[in-house]
């Protein structure tokens, strides 16, 4: 599976669009990018997931460029509650390949008033 | 709809004592897993199990061993337990490119 790399930390105000970069740049023709992300130590949940065109469901949109390399988690309207750890995480499919996740440290989102 | 479910939520152990922690899932997927989670760090996959009646090492299988029960129940064995075994513990399951589902995690104390 693919390394990625995302910035430790991002601030953003509560009302505001929260943009979460995460770099990919070896991921293969198979490989998917998910998105989870953590709340106070909760077990993850699950956001989003893609594999070359974009995504929106109703917590975010996922953009993932034309390369497929880099990828941005969007949170329309950032509150509060989305203060947490968000992970980018390049997952492939196909035979031999047991779905594992195989998380980084992550973004810490920290959602101000 | 209880997702997964780990138990206990909370243990304190000796250093050498045994334990299992049980893990089970009501979504009827094929694929389990066990990770831990030490303060400020990610997620790290101990053993996980594609279907029932397989099993196979994660990244920091040392110490551990785990069950496949049946579909449902996947559970993570210490043995011996060393003070280095002391973190939050994860279950997840999956089928597919189905995402993950986590349980709320076993925080473990080895003294």
């Amino acid at each position: 599976d693919a390394k990625t790399t995302q910035p430790p930390s991002m601030d953003c105000a509560e009302g505001r669009a929260a943009n979460l970069p995460c770099n990919h740049s070896t991921i293969s023709g198979n490989e998917y990018v998910y998105w989870y992300r953590q709340i106070h130590s909760q077990g993850p949940q699950y956001i989003i997931h893609g594999l070359k065109n974009n995504e929106t469901n109703e917590m975010a949109s996922l953009i993932i460029t034309e390369d497929r390399k880099s990828s941005t988690l969007i949170l329309p309207h950032a509150t509060l509650r989305d203060t947490a750890v968000y992970y980018c995480i390049v997952r492939g499919y196909g035979s031999g390949n047991t779905g594992k996740l195989i998380f980084g440290q992550g973004t810490t989102l920290q959602v101000k008033p | 709809n209880a997702g997964v479910t780990q138990t206990p939520k909370f243990q304190v152990l000796k250093t050498g004592q045994s334990m299992t922690l049980q893990c089970a899932q009501d979504m009827n997927h094929n694929s389990m897993y066990w990770y831990r989670q030490d303060p400020g760090m990610g997620l790290r996959l101990i053993y996980y199990s594609a279907s029932e009646g397989t099993t196979d090492k994660g990244e920091v299988p040392n110490g551990y061993n785990v069950s496949r029960l049946n579909k449902r129940e996947f559970s993570l064995r210490l043995e011996s337990a060393a003070p280095s075994q002391t973190s939050v513990y994860f279950c997840a399951s999956s089928e597919g490119r189905v995402s993950q589902h986590f349980g709320d995690g076993t925080r473990l104390s080895i003294l």
